[in-house]
């Protein structure tokens, strides 16, 4: 399965501020997501991001606060911005993997995201 | 809105014990995954059943598959200290959308 390197692993940001996350793949995929997790909590969806095209967004996620790159098949980046406590939580990064049915996602390690 | 409920939402337990978390719903899925997440990681793919009935074996972890494709259990025989973390189950439904499970924090004690 790809290996996923997800960058920062934390930080802490002043409200109105942005964080930009990165993830480098050691393999093209054509699908890459974007998820945000409470601690301890399950994974909510933000966004798909494909190469060559826009992301498509998940209700109650908008491209001006998420906006996401995608410029090739082995890398994305995915940016909070205008940063409120809100925005504070972990932030990760999955690709597809496996085939046929029996496929599944690796994520990354995850970004932990402070905001005060 | 489908919905993956997944229980117990916490458990804690001793070495040695045997424990089943469970995930249902009443909505069919495709394809049904169990993760793992430590600390600090991403979740991490544990196994993921397709046919209704199945069961699969990973060392001392059972996962099973509703005849219905509509629930899952997983079971850990003889529970030891590297088992605990955050276990998510997570539906794939007819939209190929992956539905998730709210989590089962999972805490072994030595």
């Amino acid at each position: 399965s790809a290996v996923i390197s997800q960058k920062p692993s934390r930080d802490i940001c002043q409200r109105g501020t942005s964080l930009t996350i990165q993830c480098q793949v050691d393999s093209q995929v054509t699908m890459m997501f974007w998820y945000r997790q409470q601690p301890g909590q399950s994974l909510t969806l933000i966004a798909t991001a494909n190469q060559g095209s826009e992301a498509t967004y998940e209700s109650g996620f908008v491209i001006d606060k998420f906006p996401i790159s995608r410029p090739n098949l082995t890398f994305s980046t995915l940016t909070v911005s205008n940063l409120s406590p809100e925005d504070s939580s972990i932030y990760l990064c999955s690709v597809p993997q496996g085939t046929g049915r029996y496929y599944g996602y690796t994520f990354g390690s995850g970004t932990r995201l402070t905001v005060v | 809105t489908q919905l993956l409920e997944q229980s117990p939402q916490f458990l804690s337990i001793q070495e040695g014990e045997n424990l089943t978390v469970y995930c249902n719903s009443s909505s069919v899925f495709s394809s049904l995954q169990w993760y793992r997440q430590e600390p600090g990681e991403g979740p991490v793919l544990l196994v993921t059943v397709v046919t209704g009935g199945e069961v699969k074996k990973l060392k001392r972890l059972t996962f099973q598959f509703g005849d219905a494709r509509k629930d899952s259990s997983l079971h850990i025989t003889a529970a030891q200290p590297g088992d605990t973390g955050l276990y998510l189950c997570a539906g794939l439904d007819s939209n190929y959308q992956l539905i998730w499970g709210a989590g089962t924090k999972l805490i072994i004690k030595p």
